[in-house]
């Protein structure tokens, strides 16, 4: 399983764009790269996910460059309900991959 | 999370004790996981099943098992509970591996503590 690393936590002002990024320098070619958000007292919540180049939703963007050894999250317009820490995975998507890793993640903090 | 829900919520119990974690999922899903969450060390995978009766190991097994008779159930039972195992536990279930778009959908969790 590619290994990820992320900065340890990120402290932001409410309004700005807020980016992550996750570095796994082994990523294989059949491997995925997720995110997910966590508050405190709940479990993850899956953001998005995407294999190559930008993939964008109604929460956040991922882009992920041509060499796959690095992806970046990026939050726009952040709020005080953003902060929470954000994991990033990277894992196959076939049939006896199950065992993801999900690490330590990043803590956001959104200043007012 | 609609879908899927943990019982306890949240559990004290003596060490030396046997202890079931149950997850209940009503979505018909196909993967169901168990981790383990602890300060400074993320979420770790226990177990995991890809099916009725279908289970395998995570990466931190040990003292754990599991089972799955129905779909809609897994459970996590420590035979004899340490302090170690003091923890906040999280079931998930994917409908595919979680790698296709869809995710994991996690319950609100377990908090486990073990005197």
């Amino acid at each position: 399983l590619a290994k990820t690393t992320q900065p340890i936590s990120i402290d932001s002002y409410e309004g700005q764009e807020v980016n992550i990024t996750c570095s796994h320098n082994n990523i294989a070619t059949n491997d995925y790269i997720t995110w997910y958000q966590q508050f405190p007292s709940q479990g993850p919540r899956f953001i998005i996910q995407g294999y190559k180049t930008k993939v964008t939703n109604e929460v956040a963007s991922l882009f992920i460059p041509a060499d796959r050894k690095s992806s970046t999250l990026s939050l726009p317009r952040v709020s005080l309900s953003d902060t929470a820490v954000y994991y990033c995975l990277v894992g196959q998507s076939n049939f006896g991959n199950e065992k993801l890793t999900f690490g330590t993640g990043t803590r956001l903090t959104i200043i007012p | 999370d609609a879908g899927i829900t943990q019982s306890p919520r949240h559990k004290v119990t003596e060490t030396g004790t046997p202890v079931t974690l149950r997850c209940h999922q009503t979505e018909n899903h196909r993967y169901m996981y168990w981790y383990r969450q602890d300060p400074g060390h993320g979420l770790r995978l226990i177990h995991y099943s890809y099916g009725v009766k279908d289970t395998d190991k995570g990466e931190v097994s040990d003292g754990y098992s599991v089972s799955r008779s129905k779909t809609e159930d897994f459970l996590l039972t420590l035979e004899s509970a340490t302090s170690s195992q003091t923890s906040v536990y999280f079931c998930a279930i994917s409908e595919s591996n979680g790698l296709n778009g869809d995710g994991y959908t996690f319950g609100s969790g377990t908090r486990l503590t073990v005197v």
